[in-house]
């Protein structure tokens, strides 16, 4: 199995341009998660999927940040516009119930706002 | 409100030297309890889940363990490849999210 896939790996941007983070879970897992973390505020759940669906969204920060899951095999998470204070890692996390409450996490996307 | 601390922030040890981590939470319920092991640059890797007080899972030099109140993660006779970042996370009853600890920097000295 390839695992979660996550892509762009690293993003550099200007203040006020437009971000989209990719990931793609692990096939067959009915569950997505997307976390940032920061040193000063370690990881912290912005939304998750259930069969595609979004459930909690309350750890979004602002009207800034979008997720979306067009299908069982691909999720975004958008922001705009972004700003230096959202410079961190993303990472998105999948899970199959059937197997258990274990979330496999991806590598990562680590993202510079300057 | 539901929350998870770790202990101590960062760790030094010599190798061969065991020590223990601690995870403390306070949460409405417990569903599950997890370790995480995380390397620099990387994603965190599942290491164990524990579901109930007493319950005790091992992998190679790492044993973690639970009580009602915390968990430790004990390391016995650690090598320099076991430095990395443990987090610990619990999942509260009737609840499909995960709240994270702080985490703890482990390094070990060849």
């Amino acid at each position: 199995d390839a695992g979660v896939i996550q892509s762009p790996r690293h993003e550099v941007t200007e203040m006020g341009q437009e971000v989209t983070l990719r990931c793609k879970p692990i096939s067959g897992h009915d569950y997505l998660f997307w976390y940032r973390q920061t040193m000063m505020r370690g990881l912290e759940l912005l939304i998750y999927f259930n069969n595609n669906v979004p459930i909690d969204d309350s750890g979004m920060p602002e009207d800034r940040f979008s997720a979306k899951m067009p299908n069982a095999s691909f999720s975004t998470l958008k922001i705009q516009p972004s700003e230096p204070r959202d410079s961190a890692v993303y990472f998105c996390a999948s899970r199959d119930t059937g197997l258990g409450e274990t979330q496999y996490f991806g590598p990562g996307t680590r993202l510079l706002v300057l | 409100e539901d929350q998870v601390t770790q202990s101590p922030e960062a760790l030094r040890l010599q190798e061969g030297e065991s020590s223990s981590l601690n995870c403390s939470y306070t949460v409405s319920g417990l569903r599950g309890l997890f370790w995480y092991r995380q390397d620099p640059g990387k994603g965190p890797e599942f290491l164990f889940t524990l579901y109930s007080a007493g319950e005790e899972k091992e992998k190679e030099r790492l044993k973690a363990t639970l009580t009602k109140k915390e968990s430790f993660l004990h390391i016995t006779a650690p090598k320099p490849e076991d430095s990395a970042t443990y987090l610990c996370a619990v999942q509260v009853l009737e609840s499909d999210k995960i709240i994270f600890g702080k985490g703890t920097r482990l390094h070990i000295l060849p």
